[in-house]
């Protein structure tokens, strides 16, 4: 079974901080996704990145940035956590011919 | 730009109805469509996925069907019960990109 692991299920962290969220996929997929997930918004993709050290900006970048510096692992980073960031983000992992397997979630909180 | 839609937002239904759930899509130039579904506060569970030469997928009680042509995907679930109950999302994952573009999804609500 494919398995995407997020490192962190809850996480509440100050304003202004430097907050990583980390996702781990053990089947060598090419693709991988950031999105947060907030009610009546849905699901919006953040970053995304089909390769190691490769990033495109989804539909809401600001604020975030990523990494990927190994196949299997993906960053999201929030430069200086904000109240609005406050979400649950979930990681998301794919093959080129995709069926998306998506992490636990991690619920962050910024106060 | 893809836009997903899936109707109704919210369903109540009693247990042991058979339902569907709808999804529709704008941009017909879809590599896959996939259903998942998400029990509150956690993850993205894949429940059944439709390539685009595919017209449905069956897994247990579960059947979705594709057309491509109208942008419409159902999710038919049979014989319901309470352990369904859930919020479903669609998705449409895009030829051009991989991009994964999600429906705001269907909370159901199955009723003992």
């Amino acid at each position: 079974d494919v398995k995407v692991t997020q490192s962190s299920r809850y996480l509440v962290k100050r304003t202004g901080e430097k907050v990583f969220l980390e996702c781990v996929q053990d089947m060598d997929h090419e693709n991988m996704f950031w999105y947060r997930q907030d009610p009546g918004l849905g699901l919006r993709l953040i970053y995304f990145s089909y390769d190691v050290k490769m990033k495109e900006k989804g539909d809401i970048p600001e604020g975030y940035s990523v990494s990927r510096e190994k196949k299997e692992r993906f960053s999201l980073i929030l430069e200086s956590a904000s109240t609005n960031q406050t979400s649950m983000y979930l990681c998301a992992s794919s093959l080129s011919e995709p069926e998306a397997f998506f992490g636990q979630g991690t619920r962050l909180t910024v106060v | 730009k893809q836009e997903v839609t899936q109707i109704p937002a919210a369903l109540s239904v009693p247990e042991g109805e058979n339902l569907v759930l709808n999804c529709s899509f704008t941009d017909s130039a879809i590599y896959n469509l996939q259903w998942f579904r998400q029990d509150p506060g956690k993850g993205l569970t894949s429940l059944l996925l439709i390539q685009s030469s595919q017209r449905e997928q069956t897994s247990g009680r579960l059947n979705a069907s594709l057309d491509k042509s109208s942008g419409r995907s159902t999710l038919y679930i049979a014989a319901s019960q309470p352990g369904d109950s859930a919020t479903y999302l669609c998705a449409a994952i895009m030829n051009r990109d991989d991009k994964i573009i999600f429906g705001k999804g269907t909370r159901l609500h199955i009723l003992p």
